[in-house]
This record gives structure tokens, sequence and C-alpha cells, in this order.
């Protein structure tokens, strides 16, 4: 059973701040994305990395892929309280069907 | 109409009873697949359609079931409800089945079974 675990599971900072949020697969990936879940609301894909030690960047948002696809990290620059919200990291393995997998996530709060 | 759109938001049933939950995917989006969130996890994979036929399922009872149509809408039905299928149930889908292709959720339907 493959497993995705994120840490940390909680996060309070003040905003300003910067931060990393890690996702850890016990298999090799085929792709890895990161999505970002409002209370209500469905999770929004945010980025969707393939290649390994492949990096990508989104305004304050740097999203990194382990060379070894097992792994990967979001680092946020001057976290606003508009961060707010359960980030969660979803892979598809490499051999398998084409189910996501996700981790459990991390709760991220920023306070103002 | 773009985006994924479920229905209804909120739904309360009976133990012992059947739902049957909706989705309507954005045109061209052939692939749609199931989840179930449960509160304070991820979601959890129940099973994937692509051009109306199951092709992938998770490790849910087959009282869970669905269904795909032409016009990019699909179903999830769920027979004899238990308390622990209470939960967000999303849907998403998208096009094509490559790898790298990312999935647009809907904003998931509240089930709680009493």
């Amino acid at each position: 059973t493959q497993l995705l675990e994120q840490s940390p599971q909680f996060l309070s900072i003040q905003e300003g701040e910067n931060l990393t949020v890690y996702c850890n697969s016990s298999s090799v990936f085929s792709s890895l994305q990161w999505y970002r879940q409002e209370p209500g609301e469905g999770p929004v894909l945010l980025v969707t990395v393939v290649t390994g030690g492949e990096v990508k960047k989104l305004k304050r948002l740097t999203f990194q892929f382990g060379d070894a696809r097992k792994d990967s990290s979001l680092h946020i620059t001057a976290a606003q309280p508009g961060d707010t919200g359960l980030y969660l990291c979803a892979q598809k393995l490499l051999f398998g069907n084409e189910k996501l997998t996700f981790g459990t996530g991390t709760r991220l709060t920023i306070i103002p | 109409e773009t985006g994924v759109t479920q229905s209804p938001t909120h739904l309360i049933k009976t133990r012992g009873q059947q739902v049957t939950l909706r989705c309507s995917s954005q045109s061209g989006h052939n692939t749609v697949s199931w989840y179930q969130q449960a509160l304070g996890q991820g979601p959890q994979f129940i099973f994937q359609y692509y051009r109306e036929e199951e092709n992938g399922r998770g490790n849910f009872p087959p009282r869970f079931s669905g269904l795909q149509f032409p016009n990019y809408s699909s179903e999830l039905n769920v027979n004899a409800l238990e308390l622990d299928d209470s939960a967000l149930y999303l849907c998403a889908s998208r096009t094509g089945t490559r790898a790298g292709y990312g999935y647009t959720f809907g904003s998931g339907t509240r089930l709680t079974v009493v």
C-alpha cells in the first residue's frame, strides 16, 4: 500500500514569514500535484511536477520535486492571510491505474 | 459552462437508504473521478470513468457504483448507507489520461448519514 505523508500536519505562522511543507512517499511518482483546499470547497490545482529535480514557481510559491521522484516540497515566501488553507499533495504512481493518492494534508493558518 | 458542478451541496440520509450524487463536468473532460473525503483527511479515490466505462477503482465496496454519460455528466450511487459513509464527496474531471494532466474538482456534496 503506497503511503503519502505530509508534514507538518498543522502550521500556524505570522503574516510575512516564510514556510516549507513537505510531501514524502514510499513509492516513485509518475507525477506529483499540489492542491489547495478551502473550507466548503473542492481542492484547486496549484501545480503538476513530472520530472525529477524539477522546480516550479507560482508567484510566492516554489514547488520542488525530488531527484528520486519520491518527495516534494512547497515553499511559501512572505505568507499572506489569503494563503490560509489545506495544502494537499497527490501522486500518481509510475506503474498503476489512473487514481490520485492524496496525502492527509497540511492545514496552514496565516495570522494577520 | 466552465467548471465542475456538483449537486446537491448538502444531503442528510438515514442509515440503510440509497443516495445518488450528481456531477456536471466541463465540456471535453472525458475522464471523471469520484473521491470521498472524511473530516480531517485527504480525499480517497473511489473510482474513475473514461468515455463512460469504469477504468479504475479504489478500496470501496460494490455498494458504491457510478455512471458516466455522453454529455460529460456523471453519478455516484451508494446503496445501504452506513454511518461511516458520512463525508464530503468530490467529483473531479479532466481531459485525456496522460500523466501530468491536472484535475478540476467540484465543490463537493456533504453527505451526512444518521
